[in-house]
């Protein structure tokens, strides 16, 4: 069974389109998170949300929405893509933090999101 | 070491040998850190993690060692195989105020070779 799972896998788009990628965890975890990852490998959190309200949301384009539906899901839209936003985005989540958010972060397969 | 342009630094290390992997970390307040290993196509993978009031800890093969003093966190793998191939991650959490925000390095790439 797969924990975290995304879709698409890969998503090929023109500049200026709008694209979501979706994002499901059946973990049972409370919370979940993005994550964008660049062509040097480089891993930054993007948005977390605790049991559907957003606890982290860091310095990212408004053009990005993150959407929780119920806490095993968190989907992520993004409005007039840009060449810039080419990159694989992973989803992850963990365990409500009893220990101040210091849990473990269970991560999807990701979504390889280029733009042309 | 540090990344140069679009390559990540690499360790190559023979198949049976052990692996030392090395971290500097910058926040002094970070007191969760976490190991991960990412193959080729997939997400990172949990190995291993070490809260700030301990400085070693072991799991199956792996090892990971928390030095504070310095800043410095290691992973160190015995008799290295070659499904160990694959880029790995130190991860580092903060104080409460940075709330399930994992600051991640920048990667060591793992050439294993027979």
């Amino acid at each position: 069974d797969t924990a975290v799972s995304q879709t698409p896998k890969y998503l090929v788009t023109q500049m200026g389109n709008d694209k979501s990628i979706k994002c499901e965890q059946n973990l049972g975890h409370d919370t979940m998170y993005w994550y964008k990852q660049d062509s040097k490998k480089f891993l930054k959190i993007m948005f977390s949300y605790n049991n559907k309200e957003l606890i982290i949301n860091e310095t990212v384009p408004n053009r990005f929405s993150p959407k929780s539906p119920d806490k095993a899901h968190l989907n992520l839209h993004i409005n007039s893509l840009e060449l810039g936003d080419s990159a694989v985005y992973f989803c992850a989540s963990s365990q409500f933090p009893g220990t101040g958010g210091r849990d473990t972060q269970y991560f999807g397969p990701g979504t390889r999101l280029t733009v042309l | 070491g540090e990344s140069v342009g679009l390559h990540l630094p690499t360790l190559s290390v023979q198949e049976g040998d052990n692996s030392i992997i090395n971290c500097a970390y910058s926040n002094s307040a970070s007191d969760y850190f976490i190991w991960y290993k990412q193959e080729s196509g997939k997400g990172p993978q949990f190995i291993i993690d070490i809260r700030s009031n301990m400085d070693k800890r072991q799991g199956q093969r792996v090892t990971v060692l928390l030095n504070k003093t310095v800043k410095h966190l290691s992973l160190q793998i015995a008799a290295t195989q070659p499904g160990d191939s694959a880029v790995y991650f130190c991860a580092e959490m903060g104080t409460t105020d940075s709330w399930g925000k994992l600051q991640f390095g920048a990667g060591t790439q793992v050439v294993v070779t027979p």
